[in-house]
């Protein structure tokens, strides 16, 4: 099984649209969770942490859920310049960070 | 000026041969990586240090080396290149000082990618 799980999508909504990502981790023991964005054929760049309490950037929203392992990431209001491959990364016991193979977004007009 | 540079950018190569990625990064960081990235795998770890003197393996190192000439500088060598190690290849940096306040809150910055292709 591999450690980090997303759904690749694509996922395609409209402009304004709420759209939400969830992501599974099987190691019990990590403690540190992100989601990075990644524009096509561009570098990933760190969108937000995702803290045990939830955390929210503007109208992005990250939950962690340690019981069931899952990270979720809400956007609200979507934009077009949203479209993107979001990354669910997970830091295992250690330093190395696990990377998700992404979800794909594409916000219509 | 980026913070993290990769040279080159571009690379088309034949099996057999000796390949040089380089990294360099002027944002003072003490660890550094190398991944690769191939369509519906996502990024996998090569090759990771935490200083001049630390080089770790990540999860595919087969058929890869690298050299951490300065804090700044981490280079990937493939040493006879082959066609499955076509793949778009990225160097990260991230900052100790960082996690060590938080441990394990390592946030890693990326440079622009190197896309190889061996024939």
């Amino acid at each position: 099984r591999k450690e980090v799980e997303q759904d690749p999508g694509p996922f395609n909504v409209p402009e304004g649209a709420t759209v939400a990502f969830n992501c599974t981790y099987s190691n019990s023991a990590s403690q540190s969770f992100f989601w990075y964005r990644q524009d096509c054929r561009k570098e990933p760049k760190l969108l937000m942490s995702v803290y045990s309490s939830g955390n929210e950037d503007g109208r992005f929203t990250a939950q962690l859920n340690r019981a069931s392992q899952y990270i979720s990431l809400l956007i609200r209001d979507s934009k077009l310049s949203d479209s993107a491959t979001y990354l669910c990364v997970v830091n295992r016991a250690g330093y190395a960070l696990n990377f998700g193979k992404g979800t794909s977004l594409l916000v219509t007009p | 000026d980026a913070d993290v540079t990769q040279t080159p950018r571009n690379r088309i190569t034949k099996t057999g041969k000796r390949i040089m990625l380089e990294c360099s990064q002027t944002k003072g960081h003490d660890r550094m990586y190398w991944y690769r990235q191939d369509p519906g795998l996502g990024l996998r770890l090569i090759y990771y240090s935490f200083d001049v003197k630390d080089i770790n393996k990540g999860e595919i190192s087969d058929g890869y080396s690298v050299s951490r000439q300065a804090q700044a500088k981490f280079s990937l060598s493939l040493e006879s290149a082959i066609p499955n190690q076509t793949a778009l290849y990225f160097c990260a940096t991230s900052d100790l000082r960082d996690s060590s306040l938080r441990p394990f809150t390592d946030t890693q910055y990326f440079g622009p990618g190197t896309r190889l292709t061996v024939l």
